[in-house]
Protein backbone atom coordinates (compact mmCIF):
# COMPACT_ATOMS: atom_id res chain seq x y z
CA UNK A 1 0.00 0.00 0.00
CA UNK A 2 0.89 3.37 -0.17
CA UNK A 3 2.19 5.58 2.30
CA UNK A 4 0.54 8.46 3.08
CA UNK A 5 1.77 11.25 5.08
CA UNK A 6 -1.00 13.38 7.34
CA UNK A 7 -0.06 16.34 9.54
CA UNK A 8 0.39 15.84 12.88
CA UNK A 9 -2.77 17.98 14.78
CA UNK A 10 -4.90 20.24 13.21
CA UNK A 11 -7.53 22.87 14.86
CA UNK A 12 -10.75 24.37 13.62
CA UNK A 13 -13.10 26.77 15.07
CA UNK A 14 -16.90 25.26 15.00
CA UNK A 15 -19.00 25.93 12.52
CA UNK A 16 -16.20 26.68 9.85
CA UNK A 17 -15.00 24.10 7.36
CA UNK A 18 -12.20 21.88 8.39
CA UNK A 19 -9.78 20.94 5.61
CA UNK A 20 -7.35 17.92 6.29
CA UNK A 21 -4.88 17.30 3.72
CA UNK A 22 -3.26 13.81 2.80
CA UNK A 23 -0.71 13.22 0.45
CA UNK A 24 0.08 9.99 -1.20
CA UNK A 25 2.93 11.24 -3.85
CA UNK A 26 3.25 6.63 -4.57
CA UNK A 27 -0.47 5.91 -4.87
CA UNK A 28 -0.62 3.19 -7.43
CA UNK A 29 -3.06 3.49 -9.76
CA UNK A 30 -5.64 0.46 -8.22
CA UNK A 31 -5.33 2.29 -4.52
CA UNK A 32 -8.23 3.96 -3.32
CA UNK A 33 -8.37 6.74 -1.25
CA UNK A 34 -10.03 6.10 2.06
CA UNK A 35 -10.87 7.67 5.11
CA UNK A 36 -11.63 7.02 8.68
CA UNK A 37 -12.00 8.77 12.13
CA UNK A 38 -11.65 7.86 15.21
CA UNK A 39 -12.92 9.57 18.17
CA UNK A 40 -11.49 8.91 21.65
CA UNK A 41 -12.36 5.68 23.46
CA UNK A 42 -13.82 4.72 20.06
CA UNK A 43 -13.32 2.28 17.43
CA UNK A 44 -12.73 3.90 13.80
CA UNK A 45 -15.29 5.17 11.66
CA UNK A 46 -15.41 5.07 8.24
CA UNK A 47 -16.09 8.21 6.71
CA UNK A 48 -15.66 8.09 2.81
CA UNK A 49 -13.61 6.64 -0.31
CA UNK A 50 -12.79 8.01 -3.80
CA UNK A 51 -10.49 6.97 -6.69
CA UNK A 52 -10.14 9.59 -8.59
CA UNK A 53 -13.56 11.78 -8.81
CA UNK A 54 -14.75 13.68 -6.20
CA UNK A 55 -16.55 11.77 -4.05
CA UNK A 56 -19.76 13.52 -1.40
CA UNK A 57 -21.85 11.96 1.09
CA UNK A 58 -23.58 12.95 4.21
CA UNK A 59 -20.77 13.20 6.56
CA UNK A 60 -17.64 14.75 4.51
CA UNK A 61 -16.68 15.74 1.52
CA UNK A 62 -13.21 13.94 -0.80
CA UNK A 63 -11.38 15.97 -3.34
CA UNK A 64 -8.34 13.84 -5.21
CA UNK A 65 -6.02 16.08 -7.33
CA UNK A 66 -5.91 15.17 -10.75
CA UNK A 67 -2.99 13.35 -10.35
CA UNK A 68 -3.80 11.58 -7.20
CA UNK A 69 -0.82 12.50 -5.26
CA UNK A 70 -2.82 14.49 -2.80
CA UNK A 71 -6.32 14.81 -1.21
CA UNK A 72 -8.41 16.90 1.12
CA UNK A 73 -11.14 15.84 3.43
CA UNK A 74 -13.73 18.47 4.09
CA UNK A 75 -15.95 18.42 7.04
CA UNK A 76 -18.25 21.30 5.53
CA UNK A 77 -19.49 22.38 9.22
CA UNK A 78 -17.27 21.30 11.38
CA UNK A 79 -18.79 20.72 15.17
CA UNK A 80 -17.20 19.50 18.48
CA UNK A 81 -18.13 15.86 18.36
CA UNK A 82 -15.75 15.98 14.83
CA UNK A 83 -12.68 16.22 17.58
CA UNK A 84 -11.05 13.15 16.70
CA UNK A 85 -8.04 11.45 14.80
CA UNK A 86 -8.47 11.20 10.97
CA UNK A 87 -6.44 8.88 9.08
CA UNK A 88 -6.23 8.69 5.29
CA UNK A 89 -5.16 5.61 3.81
CA UNK A 90 -4.40 4.34 0.76
CA UNK A 91 -5.54 0.64 -0.02
CA UNK A 92 -4.82 -1.65 -3.08
CA UNK A 93 -7.59 -3.19 -4.79
CA UNK A 94 -8.75 -6.55 -2.69
CA UNK A 95 -6.25 -5.57 -0.23
CA UNK A 96 -8.15 -6.27 3.03
CA UNK A 97 -5.33 -5.12 5.30
CA UNK A 98 -5.91 -1.64 6.30
CA UNK A 99 -3.12 0.28 7.16
CA UNK A 100 -3.03 3.08 9.33
CA UNK A 101 -0.72 5.85 10.21
CA UNK A 102 -0.75 8.32 13.10
CA UNK A 103 -3.18 10.21 11.39
CA UNK A 104 -4.25 14.06 12.35
CA UNK A 105 -5.20 14.66 15.48
CA UNK A 106 -8.55 17.31 14.64
CA UNK A 107 -9.37 19.65 17.47
CA UNK A 108 -12.95 21.74 16.63
CA UNK A 109 -12.59 24.80 18.92
CA UNK A 110 -15.70 26.01 20.40
CA UNK B 1 -26.89 -5.46 17.95
CA UNK B 2 -26.97 -3.40 14.63
CA UNK B 3 -22.79 -3.15 14.76
CA UNK B 4 -20.14 -5.35 16.23
CA UNK B 5 -19.44 -6.01 19.77
CA UNK B 6 -16.49 -6.91 21.67
CA UNK B 7 -16.03 -8.39 24.99
CA UNK B 8 -14.67 -7.89 27.51
CA UNK B 9 -14.48 -4.01 27.23
CA UNK B 10 -10.97 -3.92 29.84
CA UNK B 11 -9.18 -6.76 30.57
CA UNK B 12 -6.61 -6.41 33.45
CA UNK B 13 -4.07 -9.67 33.37
CA UNK B 14 -1.05 -11.06 35.18
CA UNK B 15 2.04 -11.34 32.89
CA UNK B 16 2.42 -15.36 31.69
CA UNK B 17 -1.69 -15.73 31.79
CA UNK B 18 -3.42 -16.31 28.74
CA UNK B 19 -6.44 -14.37 27.69
CA UNK B 20 -9.40 -14.57 25.40
CA UNK B 21 -11.04 -11.65 23.71
CA UNK B 22 -14.33 -11.84 21.50
CA UNK B 23 -15.59 -10.50 18.68
CA UNK B 24 -19.25 -10.89 17.18
CA UNK B 25 -19.37 -8.76 14.28
CA UNK B 26 -22.63 -7.31 11.83
CA UNK B 27 -25.00 -10.56 10.95
CA UNK B 28 -24.28 -11.57 7.67
CA UNK B 29 -20.64 -10.28 7.31
CA UNK B 30 -18.45 -12.39 5.67
CA UNK B 31 -15.17 -10.74 6.48
CA UNK B 32 -13.77 -10.37 9.89
CA UNK B 33 -10.14 -8.35 10.27
CA UNK B 34 -8.58 -7.76 13.78
CA UNK B 35 -6.03 -5.13 14.87
CA UNK B 36 -4.40 -3.59 17.90
CA UNK B 37 -3.54 -0.15 18.56
CA UNK B 38 -0.91 0.44 20.86
CA UNK B 39 -0.81 3.63 23.20
CA UNK B 40 -0.51 6.88 20.43
CA UNK B 41 -0.19 4.46 17.51
CA UNK B 42 -2.20 3.53 14.64
CA UNK B 43 -3.50 0.86 14.23
CA UNK B 44 -1.71 -2.71 13.72
CA UNK B 45 -3.06 -5.28 11.36
CA UNK B 46 -3.50 -8.96 12.89
CA UNK B 47 -5.25 -11.33 11.14
CA UNK B 48 -8.26 -11.57 8.26
CA UNK B 49 -10.94 -13.93 8.31
CA UNK B 50 -12.86 -14.31 4.60
CA UNK B 51 -15.93 -16.91 4.90
CA UNK B 52 -14.47 -20.36 4.74
CA UNK B 53 -10.91 -19.75 2.98
CA UNK B 54 -7.61 -19.62 4.92
CA UNK B 55 -7.27 -17.05 7.41
CA UNK B 56 -4.36 -14.28 7.06
CA UNK B 57 -2.40 -14.08 9.75
CA UNK B 58 0.95 -12.66 8.35
CA UNK B 59 -0.10 -9.95 11.02
CA UNK B 60 0.11 -11.89 14.15
CA UNK B 61 3.08 -10.87 16.07
CA UNK B 62 4.00 -14.03 17.51
CA UNK B 63 2.61 -17.42 17.96
CA UNK B 64 1.20 -16.64 21.11
CA UNK B 65 -1.52 -15.02 19.17
CA UNK B 66 -4.02 -16.99 17.77
CA UNK B 67 -7.23 -16.46 16.39
CA UNK B 68 -10.59 -18.40 15.85
CA UNK B 69 -13.28 -18.10 13.84
CA UNK B 70 -16.38 -20.29 14.49
CA UNK B 71 -19.72 -21.00 12.29
CA UNK B 72 -18.53 -17.86 10.32
CA UNK B 73 -19.77 -15.59 12.62
CA UNK B 74 -17.88 -14.93 15.67
CA UNK B 75 -14.58 -14.98 16.20
CA UNK B 76 -12.32 -15.50 19.38
CA UNK B 77 -8.25 -13.88 19.51
CA UNK B 78 -6.30 -15.77 22.21
CA UNK B 79 -3.00 -14.39 23.56
CA UNK B 80 -1.03 -17.21 25.29
CA UNK B 81 1.55 -16.43 28.06
CA UNK B 82 0.96 -12.61 28.29
CA UNK B 83 3.52 -10.01 27.73
CA UNK B 84 3.73 -6.36 28.88
CA UNK B 85 4.13 -5.58 25.51
CA UNK B 86 1.19 -6.91 24.63
CA UNK B 87 -0.77 -4.54 26.49
CA UNK B 88 -2.93 -2.35 24.24
CA UNK B 89 -6.22 -1.78 22.77
CA UNK B 90 -7.94 -4.26 20.87
CA UNK B 91 -10.18 -4.13 18.12
CA UNK B 92 -12.38 -6.14 15.78
CA UNK B 93 -13.96 -5.20 12.53
CA UNK B 94 -16.04 -6.81 10.06
CA UNK B 95 -17.41 -6.07 6.47
CA UNK B 96 -19.51 -7.18 3.84
CA UNK B 97 -16.85 -8.45 1.39
CA UNK B 98 -17.94 -8.44 -2.46
CA UNK B 99 -14.91 -8.17 -3.56
CA UNK B 100 -14.55 -4.96 -5.40
CA UNK B 101 -13.75 -2.33 -4.01
CA UNK B 102 -12.89 -3.48 -0.76
CA UNK B 103 -15.93 -2.78 1.29
CA UNK B 104 -16.27 -0.72 4.32
CA UNK B 105 -14.99 -2.08 7.74
CA UNK B 106 -16.88 -1.54 10.65
CA UNK B 107 -15.12 -1.47 13.96
CA UNK B 108 -16.48 -2.04 17.25
CA UNK B 109 -15.15 -0.87 20.49
CA UNK B 110 -12.18 -2.64 21.13
CA UNK B 111 -10.82 -4.76 24.82
CA UNK B 112 -8.88 -2.76 26.79
CA UNK B 113 -6.19 -4.84 27.74
CA UNK B 114 -3.49 -4.17 30.12
CA UNK B 115 -0.73 -6.94 31.27
CA UNK B 116 0.98 -6.17 34.77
Amino acid sequence: DAKTTQPTSMDCAEGRAANLPCNHSTISGNEYVYWYRQIHSQGPQYIIHGLKNNETNEMASLIITEDRKSSTLILPHATLRDTAVYYCIAADFGNEKLTFGTGTRLTIIP
Amino acid sequence: GAGVSQSPSNKVTEKGKDVELRCDPISGHTALYWYRQSLGQGLEFLIYFQGNSAPDKSGLPSDRFSAERTGGSVSTLTIQRTQQEDSAVYLCASSGFTGFPQETQYFGPGTRLLVL
